[in-house]
């Protein structure tokens, strides 16, 4: 059975910084792209970015380009975010999500897991 | 960036009747599109992928439809547990996003 589970979110002040972390069981790991997805409150999804199986192509959306950084270690099968720069408007639960369904397209693929998510508040 | 559209906004229909979702793409997305659901507090659940594949383990009373512009998710026969949040997303190109969602709602 797939299973991903994230940690690591909480409170922080606008400015800050936050690693998320994804535990990844029961697929090959390092065979498949992995992503983040975000969901703000009541609001709907944002892919936020993805990482391919080698770590060679690595994608993110404009709103975090540059502030957050995608990463992953096959060895441990985890998958990671790294968030700086936090503005209120990162305010959600960020979810990890495989892509062992169907192929990717310059990072575009299909999350056919989902972890439950991490909830990461931004706020003074 | 392309945009994806869903309508309508909220679907209300009642147990055993056929639920049709649109999803407009901006662009062609070819084939590329896929269907999720999600429920109060869950995580999305995949459903179709490449416009018409059924995920692991969906039920048949789910299908999808479509390819260019133009999509559909059917739900043949609602179940009670049907009653949730639908969103289309394209993954043609990057970013793969997501349509804004329908709500399916009991009448």
């Amino acid at each position: 059975e797939v299973q991903l589970v994230e940690s690591g979110g909480g409170l922080v002040k606008p400015g800050g910084s936050l690693r998320l972390s994804c535990a990844a069981s029961g697929f090959a790991f390092n065979t498949y792209s992995m992503n983040w997805v975000r969901q703000a409150p009541g609001k709907g999804l944002e892919w936020v970015a993805s990482i391919s199986s080698s770590a060679k192509h690595i994608y993110h959306a404009d709103s975090v380009k540059g502030r957050f950084t995608i990463s992953r270690d096959n060895a441990k099968n985890s998958l990671y975010l790294q968030m700086n720069s936090l503005r209120a408007e990162d305010t959600a639960v960020y979810h990890c999500a495989s892509s062992t369904v169907g192929q990717c397209n310059d990072g575009s693929c299909y999350a056919d897991h989902w972890g439950q998510g991490a909830l990461v508040t931004v706020s003074s | 960036e392309i945009v994806l559209t869903q309508s309508p906004a909220t679907l209300s229909l009642s147990p055993g009747e056929r639920a049709t979702l649109s999803c407009r793409a901006s662009q062609s997305v070819s084939s590329y599109l896929a269907w999720y659901q999600q429920k109060p507090g869950q995580a999305p659940r995949l459903l179709i992928y490449d416009a018409s594949d059924r995920a692991t383990g969906i039920p048949a009373r789910f299908s999808g439809s479509g390819s260019g512009t133009d999509f559909t998710l059917t739900i043949s026969s609602l179940e009670p547990e049907d009653f949730a949040v639908y969103y289309c997303q394209q993954r043609a190109n990057w970013p793969p996003v997501f349509g804004q969602g329908t709500k399916l709602e009991i009448k």
